[in-house]
Order: C-alpha cells, then sequence, then structure tokens
C-alpha cells in the first residue's frame, strides 16, 4: 500500500490566497485526520471525518479554513483566504477504525508571505 | 525578533546504549496510548502503542511500559542507533473520542 498521500509537499503563497491541500488516505480507511504542526504549539487536530463525514471541526481557527471530503479516497483542507500565520506543516493521517493507529502522511509545508 | 517556540526537552544517548522516553499523560480516563517517531522533514510514524489493560508491550528494539497510577508512558529502546535520532511523541487517547492528543515531544540525539 502507498500509505498516506498528500499534495503539494511545499507550498508558497502570498497572503490573500486561497490555498488547497489535498489528501488520499490508506484504502480501506475510515477516519480521515487533519493536523497543523508548528514551533509554537506543536502538532494540533483540526478536523477529522468518519466515512466521509465530518465529526469533529472544533479545532479548526476560524472561518477561513474548511475541509471536506467528498469521497472515501480524497479530502481537502482550505485556506482562504491565507494569512501569513497560517505558515505551517499540515498533515493528513488515517485509521482503519476508532481507537487504532493513525498513519500519516509526509505533509504539506505551507509558506504564506 | 526571535519567535519563542515549544522547548523540547532533549536525550542525549551514546550509540548502543539504551534510552528511555518520559511522558506524562493528562486524562485517567485515556485507554489507548501510541508512541510516534518523526524525523526531520518527514511526518510522525507509528513505532508502538498500548492499551490500558496492559503495563507492558514489546516490539522490536522497543518496549514501552504504562503506568496508570501516576499516569505515566515510557518508551525504551535498546542498543540505540543514530538512526533512532528524531523527535518522539506519545499519544493519548481518552475513551469516549476518537481524537489523539499529541504530547510536546523529546528529541533523541545519538551520538558515535
Amino acid at each position: 500500500d502507498a500509505g498516506v498521500i498528500q499534495s503539494p509537499r511545499h507550498e508558497v503563497t502570498e497572503m490573500g490566497q486561497e490555498v488547497t491541500l489535498r489528501c488520499k488516505p490508506i484504502s480501506g480507511h475510515d477516519y480521515l485526520f487533519w493536523y497543523r504542526q508548528t514551533m509554537m504549539r506543536g502538532l494540533e487536530l483540526l478536523i477529522y471525518f468518519n466515512n466521509n463525514v465530518p465529526i469533529d471541526d472544533s479545532g479548526m481557527p476560524e472561518d477561513r479554513f474548511s475541509a471536506k471530503m467528498p469521497n472515501a479516497s480524497f479530502s481537502t483542507l482550505k485556506i482562504q483566504p491565507s494569512e501569513p500565520r497560517d505558515s505551517a506543516v499540515y498533515f493528513c493521517a488515517s485509521s482503519f477504525v476508532r481507537k487504532e493507529t493513525q498513519y500519516f502522511g509526509p505533509g504539506t509545508r505551507l509558506l504564506v508571505l | 525578533g526571535e519567535s519563542v517556540g515549544l522547548h523540547l526537552p532533549t536525550l542525549s544517548v551514546q550509540e548502543g546504549d539504551n534510552s528511555i522516553i518520559n511522558c506524562a499523560y493528562s486524562n485517567s480516563a485515556s485507554d489507548y496510548f501510541i508512541w510516534y517517531k518523526q524525523e526531520s522533514g518527514k511526518g510522525p510514524q507509528f513505532i508502538i502503542d498500548i492499551r490500558s489493560n496492559m503495563d507492558k508491550r514489546q516490539g522490536q528494539r522497543v518496549t514501552v511500559l504504562l503506568n496508570k497510577t501516576v499516569k505515566h508512558l515510557s518508551l525504551q529502546i535498546a542498543a540505540t542507533q543514530p538512526g533512532d535520532s528524531a523527535v518522539y511523541f506519545c499519544a493519548e487517547n481518552m475513551g469516549n473520542t476518537d481524537k489523539l492528543i499529541f504530547g510536546t515531544g523529546t528529541r533523541l540525539q545519538v551520538f558515535p
């Protein structure tokens, strides 16, 4: 299996631009998680889905952030408009069932200028 | 000005020695725990997990110990190698949620 796939791996954009991050979970996994990692705050859970349905989005920082999962093999995290403080590494992770290991993708390193 | 980030505790060990990385978890209701390893520029990688009905679990060169009385988790790495150099995170899962809560991490440095 290819593991969790994220794209792009690196993104540099200017403040005010829309940013879309993409994730393909491991096939057969029912749970998908979006995390953000920064030096200041460590690894934070933003939102997670179960069977394509958003379950908990309490970690989404503000309305500029949105996430979708249109099908079992694809999810997006969108930031519109982006701000410099959004600069971070964004990870997607998936797990097979509840309370099992989450497998992380390689991350998208976002820099907002 | 210089930004203030999380202070990562650092453990420095000599190649071939055993390493012990400690973690205090926050919630007595947590019943599932995982250790992850994160190398520079990569995503967290699963090492080993343990459920609250166990107090010890062994993998290849790694052992996780769970002490529920004091809410403490440890990761032991036998015969530490240069490739073990990374940041190690413990994570806990509370019984009534699907979420993992991650610790701040410990940096392991292995020197020859």
